[in-house]
């Protein structure tokens, strides 16, 4: 199976800050990586799909990058509603895997 | 509206068992494979399974294969897990989820549902 770590596992930071979260896959996955906000009682939202494509609907201030086994989720101008639990998942083979999550705490 | 609605959590002793449903609508169900995944109290999120979209393939966790059953019925727009000889690390928020992009290339999910609660205890 192939492992995904996060780090950190919690971020405190203010509105208007810019955080940047780190996704490492324990083999090569491409692009094939994921990124989810989760907030306590409801659905996860996927943010980014394949390490950098947003998708529809979620605010340009979220970006991610990487390939092969290194990946980032960056946060550009935190807002209040962007403090939540955010995952990054790997979609290159079974079982696909997640991240163990990174929350992030208002400061 | 894309929507995933589950129902049928609940309490359930070690051992029994329970069957998950989850209605599609807003979307062609029978085009999309599906999944679900789940999170235990306290935990991250954990893939438990997925179908195809005819349901002649189905893929398991390595901790749920043998004990859990994914089905779907497609005229009725409908995904179904049937967990049988469950136990306390089973318990966990299940949310059924539409399987995006393909095989070999890369797969997410989207959108989910809010989930339905199932506490395995005595």
């Amino acid at each position: 199976d192939i492992q995904m770590t996060q780090s950190p596992s919690s971020l405190s930071a203010s509105v208007g800050d810019r955080v940047t979260i780190t996704c490492r896959a324990s083999q090569s996955i491409n692009s094939y990586l994921n990124w989810y906000q989760h907030k306590a009682g409801k659905a996860p939202k996927v943010l980014i799909y394949t390490a950098s494509s947003l998708q529809r609907g979620v605010p340009s201030r979220f970006s991610g990058s990487g390939s092969g086994t290194d990946f980032t989720l960056t946060i550009s101008n935190l807002q209040p509603e962007d403090f939540a639990t955010y995952y990054c998942q790997q979609g290159h083979s079974f079982p696909y895997t997640f991240g163990q999550g990174t929350k992030l705490e208002i400061k | 509206e894309l929507q995933l609605v589950e129902s049928g959590g609940g309490l359930v002793q070690p051992g029994g068992s329970l069957r998950l449903s989850c209605a599609a609508s807003g979307f062609t169900f029978r085009s999309y494979e599906m999944n679900w995944v789940r999170q235990a109290p306290g935990k991250g999120l954990e893939w438990v399974a997925q179908i195809s979209t005819s349901g002649s393939s189905r893929r398991y966790a390595d901790a749920v294969k043998g004990r859990f059953t994914i089905s779907r019925d497609n005229a009725k727009s409908s995904l179904s897990l049937q967990m049988n000889s469950l136990r306390v690390e089973d318990t966990a928020v299940y949310y059924c989820t539409r399987d995006e992009g393909a095989e070999g290339v890369n797969n997410w999910f989207d959108p989910w549902g809010q989930g339905t609660l199932v506490t395995v205890s005595s």
